[in-house]
């Protein structure tokens, strides 16, 4: 199981929207609607910031928005703020035995 | 406050074994699937395994299968992961996670414990 294809780096100034990428197949992202994103500090754990597609955990900031479209999922960061700054990783659920796929990541930047 | 905390890393000789342990705290153990994933330096995740609340499924990243064992206690709210013939590659940091119920998502991550395998 390869993992998912994100963009290795997005990038834009404070205040614009940015999207990103996640291709995967039709055993994962394609097939299932357990879509997952998160987001990584240097140093620190990853943050779950979205599930299940399009849903924000509690505490999670209305400017992350999540959709799928096929087999590519997307995560959309507007207004976007210098805290963003990170690497951003989704996830699926995948039929296959390894159960669980993780994309490559994206290193956001704010100029 | 939920809380995860890993513990048990280190440094150890390649075929070695070593085990990792997971404590959790401020939610209800036995109600959540709970993960291993891991992350190799400067680079990105990947899943190692999964346990369902009760312990009684398991499954496992096919570059680990047959090595590593994911178990739990929920008397104890403790994780774990046995790993044996250890690689160069297995070097990483291990996390562990839980599942929010009722999805395919780690919402709660521990801090990590480093695992260096080397001769």
């Amino acid at each position: 199981q390869s993992a998912l294809t994100q963009p290795a780096s997005v990038s834009g100034s404070p205040g614009q929207s940015i999207t990103i990428s996640c291709t995967g197949t039709s055993s994962d992202i394609g097939g299932y609607n357990y879509v997952s994103w998160y987001q990584q500090h240097p140093g620190k754990a990853p943050k779950l910031m979205i599930y299940e597609v399009s849903n924000r955990p509690s505490g999670v900031s209305n400017r992350f928005s999540g959709s799928k479209s096929g087999n590519t999922a997307s995560l959309t960061i507007s207004g976007l703020q210098a805290e963003d700054e990170a690497d951003y990783y989704c996830s699926s659920y995948t039929s296959t035995t390894t159960r669980y796929v993780f994309g490559t990541g994206t290193k956001v930047t704010v100029l | 406050e939920v809380q995860l905390l890993e513990s048990g890393g280190g440094l150890v000789q390649p075929g070695g074994s070593l085990r990792l342990t997971c404590a959790a705290s401020g939610f209800t153990f036995s109600a959540c699937a709970m993960s291993w994933v891991r992350q190799t330096p400067g680079k990105g995740l990947a899943w190692v395994s999964t346990i369902s609340n009760s312990g009684s499924d398991t499954y496992y990243a096919d570059s680990v299968k047959g090595r590593f064992t994911i178990s739990r206690d929920n008397s104890k709210n403790t994780l774990y992961l046995q790993m044996s013939s250890l690689r160069v590659e297995d070097t990483a940091t291990y996390y562990c996670a839980k599942f929010l119920p009722g999805t395919r998502s780690m919402d709660v991550w521990g801090q990590g414990t480093t695992v260096t395998v080397s001769s």
